[in-house]
């Protein structure tokens, strides 16, 4: 089975710190992802890596940025939190396929850290 | 704004009867769709897919139908189960992406089924 393994459930940070989202996935996917999840509005992609070394923005990636320096760890930066990055964070990863191939590949999700900034 | 949504935050179901969730988009070219369950917790999982190339897709008791004339996708659960109680999310995927690509989510629906 893969595994997304997030390394925190529960993290309460201050504003202004320099928080770390660390994810870490076991199946040797390309393509890794964040997104966050506030009630009413889903979950919005905030950044993801094809490749390592290699970041998209997604569609809110004011106030974060990533890294992706070994292929099966992503990491979250918030570069100085404040308090409207309270949130669940979702990391997420999949095979890289393109066509009816990678249809059938969906992307698998961590078990989410919950942050809180106060 | 919102190019999937979800208009229903929450649905409630008796067990042994049908849930059909909804979901509405707004992009022409979303050609992939999917559906996740989530439970408290726990990540969301993957439940089932459809191309735009179909109107339907079944697997066991979920089956996805979609419209693209109306641009209206649901996802039918037949008999819905108590397990079966937790968040759904409907998303959707660019041309060519595939699933592995940039999703869209909606803003769940939260389903309970009563025994």
């Amino acid at each position: 089975d893969v595994k997304v393994t997030q390394s925190s459930r529960y993290l309460v940070k201050r504003t202004g710190e320099k928080v770390f989202l660390e994810c870490v996935q076991d199946m040797d996917h390309e393509n890794m992802f964040w997104y966050r999840q506030d009630p009413g509005l889903g979950l919005r992609l905030i950044y993801f890596s094809y490749d390592v070394k290699m970041k998209e923005k997604g569609d809110i990636p004011e106030g974060y940025s990533v890294s992706r320096e070994k292929k099966e760890r992503f990491s979250l930066i918030l570069e100085s939190a404040s308090t409207n990055q309270t949130s669940m964070y979702l990391c997420a990863s999949s095979y890289d396929l393109w066509g009816e191939e990678g249809r059938n590949q969906p992307q698998h999700f961590g078990d989410g850290t919950r942050l809180s900034i106060l | 704004d919102q190019q999937v949504k979800q208009n229903s935050p929450s649905l409630s179901v008796q067990e042994g009867r049908i849930s059909i969730l909804n979901c509405d988009y707004t992009n022409s070219m979303f050609d992939y769709f999917l559906w996740y369950k989530k439970y408290p917790a726990e990540g969301p999982t993957f439940l089932i897919s459809i191309s735009s190339i179909k109107d339907k897709n079944e697997d066991g008791r979920f089956t996805v139908f979609l419209n693209k004339s109306a641009k209206h996708l649901s996802l039918h659960i037949v008999p819905s189960q108590p397990g079966d109680s937790a968040v759904y999310f409907c998303a959707a995927s660019v041309y060519g992406s595939g699933n592995t690509g940039k999703l869209i989510f909606g803003q769940g629906t939260t389903l309970q089924v009563k025994p």
